[in-house]
């Protein structure tokens, strides 16, 4: 069964440093999503992207995030300059066309010290 | 504003003890309300969607069912295996185009 896969599953990073956080949606799957869950919390979303271009953020996604798909399979998530409060479980998402149903990946740890 | 609110936090069954977790939300114009299953340290896992009042799913020992206000999550007979977070989320016209809102999780326990 195709599923979502993400890597890398966890990442140490200093504070400042740059991340970038890679996922591959379901092949044929065309609406690509970020969700975080910091610890204990809820999922919340980050942003959403169809079409090579961002179709909605939430207010958690600022100028120090990024999303791009650099080619027909990665989707990634870049962090420019890490905070502590950065620290979370990061999920990416994919839907196919005219279906509703998210399916998510596995997770990246990203803790920054 | 959407608002999911899912009760209780934690619950701990007997195996073999039947129950039910409540979602309720408050969402402008409900395009889906989905449940999820979560494993610590793991990403959600797709269990159902509902679009409209009166709509049952059932999956194994798992039933969902939906009203205007609130979902439930039927567990009947649950095994160990059950234990895990269960997430509701709900898509509504304020969502988002796609995007999911989601509740804190009920966290089940089932004992041997």
């Amino acid at each position: 069964e195709p599923e979502v896969t993400q890597t890398p599953s966890h990442q140490v990073t200093q504070m400042g440093q740059e991340v970038i956080l890679r996922c591959v949606p379901i092949s044929n799957h065309l609406y690509f999503y970020w969700y975080r869950q910091i610890l204990g919390q809820k999922v919340e979303f980050l942003v959403s992207f169809y079409n090579n271009e961002i179709s909605e953020k939430s207010e958690i996604f600022d100028d120090q995030f990024s999303v791009e798909r650099p080619d027909g399979s990665n989707f990634t998530l870049k962090i420019r300059s890490t905070k502590l409060e950065d620290s979370a479980m990061y999920f990416c998402a994919s839907i196919s066309g005219g279906r509703e149903t998210q399916y998510f990946g596995p997770g990246t740890r990203l803790l920054v010290l | 504003e959407d608002q999911v609110t899912q009760s209780p936090e934690a619950l701990r069954l007997q195996e073999g003890e039947s129950s039910s977790l409540n979602c309720s939300y408050t969402v402008s114009g409900l395009r889906g309300l989905f449940w999820y299953r979560q494993d610590p340290g793991k990403g959600p896992e797709f269990l159902f969607t509902l679009y409209s009042a009166g709509e049952e799913k059932e999956k194994e020992r798992l039933k969902a069912t939906l009203t205007k206000k609130e979902s439930f999550l039927h567990i009947t007979a649950p095994k160990p295996e059950d234990s895990a977070t269960y997430l509701c989320a709900v898509r509504g016209l304020q969502t988002g185009a796609n995007n999911l809102f989601f509740g804190t999780g009920t966290r089940l326990t089932v004992i041997p």
